[in-house]
């Protein structure tokens, strides 16, 4: 079993729906959760943090943290064809170390 | 305030030959963690830096180590290089304690031919 596992996609959304993207983790030790941005050849821009149960939003993003589920979700209200990329959740098992999902391809079409 | 920097940006290397790689975090971040990156793998954590002390160390063999300055300034060495050693290698920067923000660099894209 995967550590930190996301559907693989690609999630094609039309422009101006909500694009919806999940994550399960495996180590309830895990304090923080993050959700990064990649576009194609370049590094992963972080787009939202989340330590505490709940909802959390931030512009036309919103993230979902359930620790009893083991699961972090993020939403991406109006979606827009620069939204095209792939989503990186990953999670904060111990001191300094980031753990990955292989990540959701998501494509915005027009 | 600047960001995370990373050199160089690319580097062909030859088997068996070693590399350094450079990371600068953040102003005031005390963090630098090490990724590698392939398509593969993914994302894969190399190891931790806090204060001068590697705090956290993943799955890799011993031919990748790294060191951290009093500036907080890190550098990542791979030696006697393989092709698999073929990766994008990310440096992330935070402040250090739970509940706070990663930010990455560019990133250095090693190529072992």
């Amino acid at each position: 079993q995967k550590e930190v596992e996301q559907n693989s996609g690609p999630l094609s959304v039309p422009e101006g729906a909500i694009a919806s993207l999940n994550c399960t983790y495996s180590d309830r030790g895990s304090q923080s959760f993050f959700w990064y941005r990649q576009y194609s050849g370049k590094s992963p821009e972080l787009i939202m943090f989340i330590y505490s149960n709940g909802d959390k939003e931030d512009g036309r993003f919103t993230a979902q943290l359930n620790k009893a589920s083991q699961y972090v979700s993020l939403l991406i209200r109006d979606s827009q064809p620069s939204d095209s990329a792939t989503y990186l959740c990953a999670v904060n098992p111990s001191w300094g170390k980031l753990q990955f999902g292989a990540g959701t391809q998501v494509v915005v079409t027009p | 305030k600047a960001g995370v920097t990373q050199t160089p940006r690319y580097l062909i290397k030859t088997r068996g030959q070693q590399v350094t790689l450079s990371c600068s975090p953040i102003s005031g971040h005390r963090s630098v963690s090490w990724y590698q990156q392939t398509p593969g793998q993914g994302l894969q954590f190399l190891f931790e830096y806090f204060s001068e002390t590697q705090r956290n160390k993943g799955n890799f063999p011993g031919r990748f180590s790294g060191r951290q300055f009093s500036n907080s300034r890190s550098e990542m060495n791979v030696s006697t290089l393989e092709l698999g050693d073929s990766a994008l290698y990310l440096c992330a920067s935070s402040q250090g304690t739970t509940g706070t923000e990663a930010f990455f660099g560019q990133g250095t894209r090693l190529t072992v031919v």
